[in-house]
């Protein structure tokens, strides 16, 4: 799979929107774009994925760049549960294991 | 179907021990995924399942490490002569993949992991 890059960490205040970007140059044309995330003593959870068109559920919304190398995680209004790792993952057509990078640590302030 | 969950969810064991770890994944759910995570680190990828056939190894599968998927629903994970390398959290995460599909698009859904420390 290709690599992604991501700031090692993000600081926000609560109920104000984060964007949390990632930059995937060497992207093929059937690598989607997934997000996962961790919250503390837990498994990964999925958020969204993508492959070109912008995308949005009830967790968050992905706006990919139309090139698509990079994308962004948008969470409308960041409350103290979404603190977590944040990451970033390029999953081939017919790939099968996702593969975890370092990923961006949110902070959310009070 | 309260997801996927692992048992133990901690072990703490002596270097040299073998150790057994066991997924249950969601019920309906083909594929099944083992991955590892130490302290700071994302996951890292060890083996994944189609039914009870075992499609593929990363090369960080030693080979005192074996996984099994029997009868295609729960599986198991054993660390033969455990070393303290081994201290990590094992994940494991179920799918569901249709081969008409693009498994691009098939989320994982994770359990909660079962921490090993190696003493």
């Amino acid at each position: 799979d290709a690599k992604t890059t991501q700031p090692n960490s993000m600081e926000s205040n609560e109920e104000e929107p984060v964007h949390l970007p990632c930059n995937h140059s060497t992207i093929s044309g059937t690598d989607y774009i997934h997000w996962y995330r961790q919250l503390p003593s837990q498994g990964p959870e999925y958020v969204i994925h993508g492959l070109t068109s912008n995308v949005n559920n009830r967790m968050a919304s992905l706006a990919i760049a139309e090139d698509r190398k990079s994308s962004t995680l948008i969470l409308h209004r960041a409350t103290l549960r979404d603190a977590a790792v944040y990451y970033c993952i390029l999953r081939e057509e017919a790939g099968n294991m996702l593969t975890f990078g370092g990923g961006t640590r949110l902070m959310v302030k009070p | 179907d309260t997801g996927v969950s692992q048992d133990p969810r901690h072990k703490i064991t002596k270097r040299g021990q073998n150790v057994t770890f066991r997924c249950d994944p969601i019920s309906e759910h083909n594929r099944l995924y083992w991955y590892r995570q130490t302290l700071g680190q994302g996951p890292e990828f060890l083996t994944y399942f189609q039914n009870e056939a075992q499609l593929e190894k990363s090369r960080l599968l030693s080979d005192r490490f074996s996984a099994e998927r029997p009868k295609g629903s729960f599986s198991t994970l054993e660390i033969q002569r455990t070393e303290q390398g081994d201290s990590a959290m094992y994940l494991c995460a179920s799918s569901l993949f249709f081969s008409h599909g693009t498994s691009g698009n098939y989320e994982q859904y994770f359990g909660p992991g079962t921490r090993l420390t190696v003493t």
